[in-house]
C-alpha cells in the first residue's frame, strides 16, 4: 500500500530552526508538496519538489531524495506564527495526491 | 495568484438538510477539482476528484447519491450534502488543480454542524 510518515508533533522555540522529515512508499512518484494548514483554516500551499535537492523560498525550505523516499521541510527564524500542522503530500503515478497525516509544530517563546 | 473562493464558511442546520457548498477558482482554470473531507485532528480525506464536464470519480467508501457533486464549468464546482445527518458534520475543502506538475490550492473550508 501507498504510505507517508511524518511525526505527529513538533516543539521548537521561536528565533530557532526546526526540521519536519517525511518518509513515503508509493506507487511511483510525481512530486511531493509540503502544506501549511493552521487550525481551522484550509491547507496553504509552501513548496513542490520533483527532481532531488533543495528548494528554498525564504525562510522555508525543502529538501528532496527520491531514492530514499525521503522529504524534508526546514523553517529558519521561527516566529509564532509558524505554529501550525505541516503535511507532506506526495503525487503518484497516476497523479493521485497521497496525504500525510500531518505534523503539528507547536513554537514556545 | 491561485486563488479559490469556498462559499459558505459556516453552515449550521437541522437533521435532514441538504446543504450545497460551491467552490470557484478565481483567477486561474481548474480542470481538476478535488473535495476533501477533514474532521478533528486528522489529515485530509480526499471524498472524490472531478473533472469539468464528466461525473466525478468518488474514493471507496463515499456515496455518490448522499455527496453530489457538479462541475460544471473550469471555474466551479458544487458539493451538495443531500439529506445531512450529525455524522456529516466536517470541514469541508475543495482543492483546485490546473495542471498535473502544479500544486493544488485550496479554499477556506466550510465547516458544517448538523444538529
Amino acid at each position: 500500500g501507498q504510505n507517508i510518515d511524518q511525526p505527529t508533533e513538533m516543539t521548537a522555540t521561536e528565533g530557532a530552526i526546526v526540521q519536519i522529515n517525511c518518509t513515503y512508499q508509493t506507487s511511483g512518484f510525481n512530486g511531493l508538496f509540503w502544506y501549511q494548514q493552521h487550525a481551522g483554516e484550509a491547507p496553504t500551499f509552501l513548496s513542490y519538489n520533483v527532481l532531488d535537492g533543495l528548494e528554498e523560498k525564504g525562510r522555508f525550505s525543502s529538501f528532496l531524495s527520491r531514492s530514499k523516499g525521503y522529504s524534508y521541510l526546514l523553517l529558519k527564524e521561527l516566529q509564532m506564527k509558524d505554529s501550525a500542522s505541516y503535511l507532506c503530500a506526495v503525487r503518484d503515478s497516476n497523479y493521485q495526491l497521497i496525504w500525510g497525516a500531518g505534523t503539528k509544530l507547536i513554537i514556545k517563546p | 495568484g491561485a486563488v479559490v473562493s469556498q462559499h459558505p464558511s459556516r453552515v449550521i442546520c437541522k437533521s435532514g438538510t441538504s446543504v450545497k457548498i460551491e467552490c470557484r477558482s478565481l483567477d486561474f482554470q481548474a480542470t481538476t477539482m478535488f473535495w476533501y473531507r477533514q474532521f478533528p485532528k486528522q489529515s485530509l480525506m480526499l471524498m472524490a476528484t472531478s473533472n469539468e464536464g464528466s461525473k466525478a470519480t468518488y474514493e471507496q467508501g463515499v456515496e455518490k447519491d448522499k455527496f453530489l457533486i457538479n462541475h460544471a464549468s473550469l471555474t466551479l464546482s458544487t458539493l451538495t450534502v443531500t439529506s445531512a445527518h450529525p455524522e456529516d458534520s466536517s470541514f469541508y475543502i475543495c482543492g483546485c488543480g490546473s495542471g498535473e506538475a502544479q500544486p493544488q490550492h485550496f479554499g477556506d473550508g466550510t465547516r458544517l454542524s448538523i444538529l
